[in-house]
């Protein structure tokens, strides 16, 4: 299983462009990247998946360079909505296999 | 967007107590899943069930545990004999398939508090 690797926390203001990144070093060949977003005291949210290269939607972006070793989400204009704990998950197969990992914390402030 | 509806949305309960924690998944899906979260760590996988049988079932995923479709629309976890360490939010899932990169669509959530 490819062990993803998150900031803990980061900081932005409103507005402000933010971009987390997840290293995922032994991501394997028929891997996906997905990310879920969760708020307080509710279910994570799928936000964005790739396989490679860029992939745009209405909530975000994901930018995955060629050798997949990493990922980075890139959320625009954040509000204080946006704060919340955001997932980058790597696998294939069953769903089961899938690991939440720590997370990282994004909190936006005025 | 379709939704995962989960009831109650807050259940306590003695130590020792059975409880059962419903879903509707969404109506199309055919894969279902339990996760939980203890308060403050991760979101863990529980149980996959597929065509009215476990799919697959982690470590936590003991006997005391049993998943049931008793109808084309429900989805319940039963835990038998509640613990004090079963106090956690636990999250009801469904997708379309059982790849892992498939879509999950989570529930809002049981917050289970054992007393």
């Amino acid at each position: 299983l490819a062990k993803t690797t998150q900031p803990i926390s980061m900081d932005s203001y409103e507005g402000q462009e933010v971009n987390i990144t997840c290293s995922h070093n032994n991501i394997a060949t028929n891997d996906y990247i997905t990310w879920y977003q969760q708020f307080p005291s509710q279910g994570p949210r799928f936000i964005i998946q790739g396989y490679k290269t860029k992939v745009t939607n209405e909530v975000a972006s994901l930018f995955i360079p060629a050798d997949r070793k990493s990922s980075t989400l890139s959320l625009p204009r954040v509000s204080l909505s946006d704060t919340a704990v955001y997932y980058c998950l790597v696998g294939t197969g069953t769903a089961s296999k899938l690991t939440f990992g720590t997370g990282t914390r994004l909190q936006v402030t005025l | 967007e379709p939704e995962v509806t989960q009831t109650p949305s807050h259940q306590v309960t003695q130590m020792g107590q059975e409880v059962i924690l419903r879903c509707v998944p969404i109506s199309n899906h055919l894969y279902f899943y339990w996760y939980r979260q203890i308060l403050g760590q991760k979101v863990e996988f529980l149980v996959s069930f597929y065509n009215n049988e476990i799919s697959e079932k982690s470590e936590i995923f003991d006997d005391q545990f049993s998943v049931e479709r008793p109808d084309g629309s429900n989805f319940t976890l039963k835990i038998r004999s509640t613990k004090l360490e079963d106090s956690a939010m636990y999250f009801c899932a469904s997708s379309e398939g059982d790849r892992g990169y498939e879509k999950l669509f989570f529930g809002s959530g049981t917050q289970l508090s054992v007393l």
